[in-house]
């Protein structure tokens, strides 16, 4: 079974530039979440979809950040304009519906650096 | 509200070492708890996880135990080889599906 897949790996912008960021949850997986690493601090929740719906975006941290799941399969989450704060490690995560919605996979994350 | 802090890092540890990592929460109600293991170049794997006070969970050697009395959830490994090597994370999850994540503690282990 495939894991969690992010793309890119690592992203390299220039303030005010215009990044999309995608997640390829596991197949089968209804719920996907976004998380961000700013260095050396926590990973904080941003958003978890349902399906193609948006159930919790509490933590997402401006309007500058656009997050989509069209067809409930996989995300995109778009940062624009990208300010030098936005930089830090995005991760997705999917689980299943059901009992076993307790533990989320992970991917490997996107490194993104705004210059 | 809810959150998670855990021990500082880096912890730079001899191979056959004893480690604990330890990590203290702060939640309303009856959180789980887990451990995540990040290895270079990977994303999160879950390592172990405990629903309930008293609750041990154990994985690969590590044991993290679910202390109600002093919110902890410290993390354990009698012996650390070099593949252990990695950073570790302590979260909790309340009602609704987010995780709470601590900073992470970076682990080396030497030859």
């Amino acid at each position: 079974e495939a894991g969690v897949t992010q793309f890119p790996s690592h992203s390299v912008i220039e303030k005010g530039q215009t990044v999309t960021l995608r997640c390829d949850p596991i197949s089968g997986h209804d719920n996907l979440y976004w998380y961000r690493r700013v260095m050396g601090k926590e990973i904080k929740f941003l958003l978890h979809f349902v399906k193609e719906s948006k159930q919790d975006e509490s933590g997402m941290p401006n309007n500058r950040f656009l997050a989509e799941r069209t067809g409930g399969t996989y995300s995109t989450l778009k940062v624009q304009p990208a300010e030098l704060e936005d930089s830090g490690v995005y991760f997705c995560a999917s689980s299943p519906s059901g009992g076993q919605k307790d533990t989320q996979y992970f991917g490997p994350g996107t490194r993104l650096t705004v210059l | 509200g809810n959150s998670v802090t855990q021990m500082e890092g880096p912890v730079t540890l001899s191979e056959e070492a004893f480690l604990t990592i330890n990590c203290t929460y702060t939640a309303t109600g009856y959180p789980s708890l887990f451990w995540y293991v990040q290895y270079p170049g990977e994303g999160l794997q879950l390592l172990l996880k405990a629903t309930k006070a008293d609750d041990k969970g154990s994985n690969k050697g590590f044991e993290a135990t679910y202390r109600k009395e002093t919110t902890s959830f410290h993390l354990e490994k009698g012996s650390v080889q070099v593949s252990d090597s990695a950073v570790y994370f302590c979260a909790l999850r309340r009602t609704g599906n987010q995780f709470y994540f601590g900073t992470g503690t970076s682990l080396t282990v030497i030859p």
